[in-house]
């Protein structure tokens, strides 16, 4: 059974600092999505990865993604208070029919204390 | 472009009974998908449409829910009955094609259901 394990869980960090958001997973994958939910709201799409070494940024953050390490990164740069939510990663995982359906990670709450 | 409509929005039931939620997804949207989130988990994949048909449906418990999608369009899921740990958010989402990975799914707001 494929599992995604996130790490940290939880991340209180305060405003102008830098951390790094961990995606591990069990199997082969070259296609990893990064989400972000807001309290009480859906899910938003960040970034879609498909293949090694992609890295791709927008704004505070940056993603990448090492198949053969089985490992993604969410990196935050000089954190601000409006990126405070819970960030999910998904490694997609192709099913017989050639779909493909997403295994999601726990989440990580991200907090950013002024 | 409108997004991904759920309803209701909220529901309170007691345990035993039965609930129904509705998903209309993005116009155009082959592919639709139900998954549970729990409280501090994850969403959890419980079944995947291909227009009308189920693609996936493995982690779907098949003894008290049940989904269908007829048309191809909107989507319904039941729970019958209803147990404690049945409380989740239900979230709808959609695709605009099965087969390219560089697109994303698009999901609804959600439907809060608690079991008490």
């Amino acid at each position: 059974e494929l599992k995604v394990e996130q790490n940290p869980l939880f991340l209180s960090m305060q405003e102008g600092k830098n951390y790094t958001i961990y995606c591990n997973y069990s199997t082969t994958s070259d296609r990893l999505y990064w989400y972000r939910q807001d309290p009480g709201k859906s899910l938003e799409s960040l970034f879609v990865l498909l293949s090694n070494g992609a890295v791709k940024q927008e704004g505070r953050l940056m993603a990448s993604l090492d198949t053969k390490a089985r490992l993604s990164t969410l990196h935050i740069t000089a954190a601000v208070h409006d990126l405070s939510a819970t960030y999910f990663c998904a490694v997609g995982i192709i099913l017989i029919q050639g779909a493909q359906k997403l295994v999601f990670g726990q989440g990580t709450r991200l907090t950013i204390n002024p | 472009e409108a997004g991904v409509a759920q309803s209701p929005r909220y529901k309170i039931i007691e345990k035993r009974q039965s609930v129904a939620f509705w998903c209309n997804p993005i116009s155009g949207h082959a592919t639709l998908y139900w998954y549970q989130q729990i409280l501090g988990q994850g969403p959890k994949l419980l079944i995947q449409f291909q227009n009308n048909g189920v693609v996936d449906d493995s982690q779907l418990p098949k003894d008290r829910f049940s989904a269908e999608r007829l048309k191809g369009v909107d989507s319904t899921l039941k729970i019958q009955p209803a147990k404690l740990e049945d409380s989740a958010v239900y979230l709808c989402a959609s695709l605009p094609r099965l087969k390219r990975p560089q697109e994303t799914q698009y999901f609804g707001p959600g439907t809060r259901l608690l079991v008490l």
